[in-house]
């Protein structure tokens, strides 16, 4: 799978826009970008995924560049309980190693402030 | 539908013992994965298990193994262990049938070798 790089952390303001990056220069075209979060001590919780396109659900928005070579995970409105660890992953497209597998880096502490 | 559950939530132990741990998945998933948490290394596959085969395996030694049963449900057996296995240890369940399913996680299971 594809290294990632994150900043080691982020603030922000409560009700503002969270705009975690994440830099992923050696995907390759059959690789999708997932981002999950984990709160303190708690299991890791799906985000959003995508390939090439923008994605939106009801938790997060994630804009991949055109050479796909980052991504940029938005948390629209972020709340107190948004504050945790943000981890953003590679995974092959199909078969092979990946099965059941995810490869976290060591992710992005985003602190969101009253 | 029930999400994973995790069992025993804390355990402590002593060197030399050997621990099993429980994994239930949501219910008609087939894959299960676990995943060991410290501090210094991060969140780490260990194996995944689908339809009672080891179907991917991580980077551990052998005194790390697992088991799955007719049901979907996983356990993990760590032998003779050693103070740095002190982790929180994770499982995650998904249908299994595509790389690219959404892994859900369990709340983990508190491991302290004395």
């Amino acid at each position: 799978d594809a290294k990632t790089t994150q900043p080691p952390s982020m603030d922000c303001a409560e009700g503002r826009a969270a705009n975690l990056p994440c830099n992923h220069s050696t995907i390759s075209g059959n690789e999708y970008v997932y981002w999950y979060r984990q709160i303190h001590s708690q299991g890791p919780q799906y985000i959003i995924h995508g390939l090439k396109n923008n994605e939106t659900n009801e938790m997060a928005s994630l804009i991949i560049t055109e050479d796909r070579k980052s991504s940029t995970l938005i948390l629209p409105h972020a709340t107190l309980r948004d504050t945790a660890v943000y981890y953003c992953i590679v995974r092959e497209r199909s078969g092979g190693t990946s099965y059941g597998k995810l490869t976290f880096g060591q992710g992005t502490i985003l602190t969101v402030h009253p | 539908k029930a999400g994973v559950t995790q069992t025993p939530r804390y355990l402590i132990k002593t060197r030399g013992q050997q621990v099993t741990l429980s994994c239930s998945p949501i219910s008609g998933h087939r894959s299960v994965s676990w995943y060991q948490q410290t501090p210094g290394q991060g969140l780490q596959f260990l194996f995944e298990y689908f339809s009672e085969t080891q179907r991917n395996k991580g980077n551990f030694p052998g005194r790390f193994s697992g088991r799955q049963f007719s049901n979907s449900r996983s356990e993990m057996n760590v032998s003779t262990l050693e103070l740095g296995d002190s982790a929180l240890y994770l499982c995650a369940s998904s249908p299994g049938t595509s790389v690219r399913d959404t892994q859900y996680f369990g709340p983990g299971t508190r491991l302290t070798v004395l």
